[in-house]
């Protein structure tokens, strides 16, 4: 079965500053990997995904992902930091190799910018 | 706007009470997904249905029943609900397995 640890719940960040929310995967078989963003009474947003090719996936809003397999993480970054990033971010990994769609998310981490 | 709707946006119902929660998309896609979403348990997969097939979580206690009718809808029926099931209930659709899931804003659950 596929699994998805966030290792941290919350990420503090001042704006303009570099930042990374981690995320590592456990499946079966080849990972899709995927990032959202959830803001206050909101339902998800889809940010960026790795499903093959380039280890360095671009997505919306400025932020990319490196895919490393060895490492089995997808961490989320983004070079400057903006107050507006302040939301809950969600991993997710779905198997690639078996027949069926299940998609499976981690805890989130909650990103905070500073001014 | 994702373009998958969930109806209500709130509900709060007794624990003797029977309601439905209802979603729809008209994207084409070919797999639907309730994920129960609470403080406990920030996004738990509850049930999965892809090309009429169904998977679901076993913890999902059986007063929760879902129905998939066709590809565009999906329904989850409650029914002696606890308090402890009071959460936001967040819809999903998707095509294929190398595709993001498209959400809906939720259902905001309140059990009284």
């Amino acid at each position: 079965a596929q699994s998805v640890a966030q290792p941290e719940d919350q990420v503090n960040v001042a704006e303009g500053n570099p930042l990374t929310v981690k995320c590592t995967y456990s499946v079966s078989g080849n990972p899709y990997l995927f990032w959202y963003v959830q803001y206050p009474n909101r339902g998800l947003q889809f940010l960026l995904k790795y499903i093959t090719g380039d280890n360095l996936v671009k997505g919306s809003y400025g932020f990319e992902a490196e895919f490393n397999k060895s490492q089995t993480s997808f961490h989320l970054k983004k070079p400057s930091a903006l107050v507006s990033d302040s939301a809950l971010y969600f991993c997710a990994v779905r198997d690639a190799d078996t027949g069926f769609q299940k998609l499976v998310f981690g805890t989130g981490t909650r990103l905070l910018v500073s001014p | 706007e994702t373009g998958v709707t969930q109806t209500p946006r709130h509900l709060v119902m007794g624990m003797t009470n029977k309601k439905s929660l209802k979603c729809e998309q008209h994207l084409g896609h070919n797999a639907m997904y309730w994920y129960k979403q609470s403080a406990k348990k920030p996004l738990e997969l509850m049930f999965v249905y892809s090309l009429e097939e169904r998977v679901e979580n076993n913890s999902v206690p059986s007063r929760f029943s879902p129905e998939c009718p066709n590809s565009s809808h999906l329904f989850l029926h409650l029914h002696t609900l606890q308090p402890e099931d009071s959460a936001l209930y967040l819809c999903a659709s998707s095509l294929g397995r190398n595709t993001e899931a498209f959400f809906g804003q939720g259902t905001r659950l309140t059990v009284v």
